[in-house]
C-alpha cells in the first residue's frame, strides 16, 4: 500500500526545536520531490518546504526560511522537518506529500498529519 | 515571492449547476499551477495539475484552463460531496498556496 505516516509533532515551548519524520512506504521515495505542508485549524493550506528528489533542491516557505530545515533519508523511505526556534505561529497540523515527479510539480499523496502545538 | 489569490472566497450554488473559481498569480507562473480539494478532517486531495491535467480518479466534472498569471477551475454538474474547499497553488518557483475558494451546495 502507498501511504505516508507522519510522527514527531506535539506540545513544546517558544524557542524550542521539534523534528517531524514522515515514513514513506509502497513507492521508490528517490523518484520523487517531498514536502511538508501545514494547516492551522479553521486557516488555509500554507507551503512550508520541499526537497527535490536527490536534495539538489530545498525551498522554504517565507515564514519558516532560516528557522526549519528539510532533509531525506531514500535508503530508510524517510524525510524530516527540523523545525528551530520555534514560535506560537508554529502551531499547526503538518502534512508531508509526495509529489508527481522528481522536481517540484504537483502534491499527490498525504499522509494524515502531526499536530504541532507551540506553548508556554 | 509568488502570491496567489483566489476568488470568490466562498458561493453557494445549487446541485447541478456549474461553478468557476479563479487563481491569479502575482507574476507569471507559465502553466505551474495545481488545484486540491480539501474537505474538513481529511487531507487534501489533488484534482488538477499543471493547469489543466485531471489527475487520476477524478471525475470529469472538474476541468482547469489557463496559463501565464489567470487560472480557473470549473465544476460542471455539482454534487454533494463537491462541498469542500478548494485551494490553487503554484509550484514554478518554490511553491504557495492561494488562500482557498469555499464551495457550499
Amino acid at each position: 500500500e502507498v501511504r505516508l505516516v507522519e510522527s514527531g509533532g506535539g506540545l513544546e515551548q517558544p524557542g524550542r526545536s521539534l523534528r517531524l519524520s514522515c515514513g514513506a512506504s509502497g513507492f521508490n521515495l528517490e523518484d520523487y520531490a517531498m514536502h511538508w505542508v501545514r494547516q492551522v485549524p479553521g486557516k488555509g493550506l500554507e507551503w512550508v518546504a520541499g526537497v527535490s528528489w536527490n536534495s539538489g533542491y530545498k525551498g522554504y516557505g517565507d515564514s519558516v526560511k532560516g528557522r526549519f530545515t528539510i532533509s531525506r533519508d531514500n535508503a530508510n523511505g524517510a524525510v524530516y522537518l527540523q523545525m528551530n526556534n520555534l514560535r506560537s505561529e508554529d502551531t499547526a497540523l503538518y502534512y508531508c506529500a509526495k509529489d508527481i515527479e522528481a522536481g517540484f510539480n504537483a502534491l499527490e499523496l498525504w499522509g494524515q498529519g502531526t499536530v504541532v502545538t507551540v506553548s508556554p | 515571492d509568488i502570491q496567489m489569490t483566489q476568488s470568490p472566497s466562498s458561493l453557494s450554488a445549487a446541485v447541478g449547476d456549474g461553478v468557476t473559481l479563479t487563481c491569479r498569480a502575482s507574476q507569471t507562473i507559465h502553466n505551474y499551477l495545481n488545484w486540491y480539494q480539501k474537505k474538513e478532517g481529511k487531507a487534501p486531495k489533488l484534482l488538477i495539475y499543471g493547469a489543466s491535467g485531471l489527475h487520476s480518479g477524478v471525475p470529469s466534472r472538474f476541468s482547469g484552463s489557463g496559463s501565464g498569471t489567470n487560472f480557473s477551475l470549473t465544476i460542471t454538474s455539482l454534487q454533494p460531496e463537491d462541498s469542500a474547499i478548494y485551494f490553487c497553488q503554484q509550484t514554478y518557483s518554490a511553491s504557495t498556496f492561494g488562500q482557498g475558494t469555499r464551495v457550499d451546495i
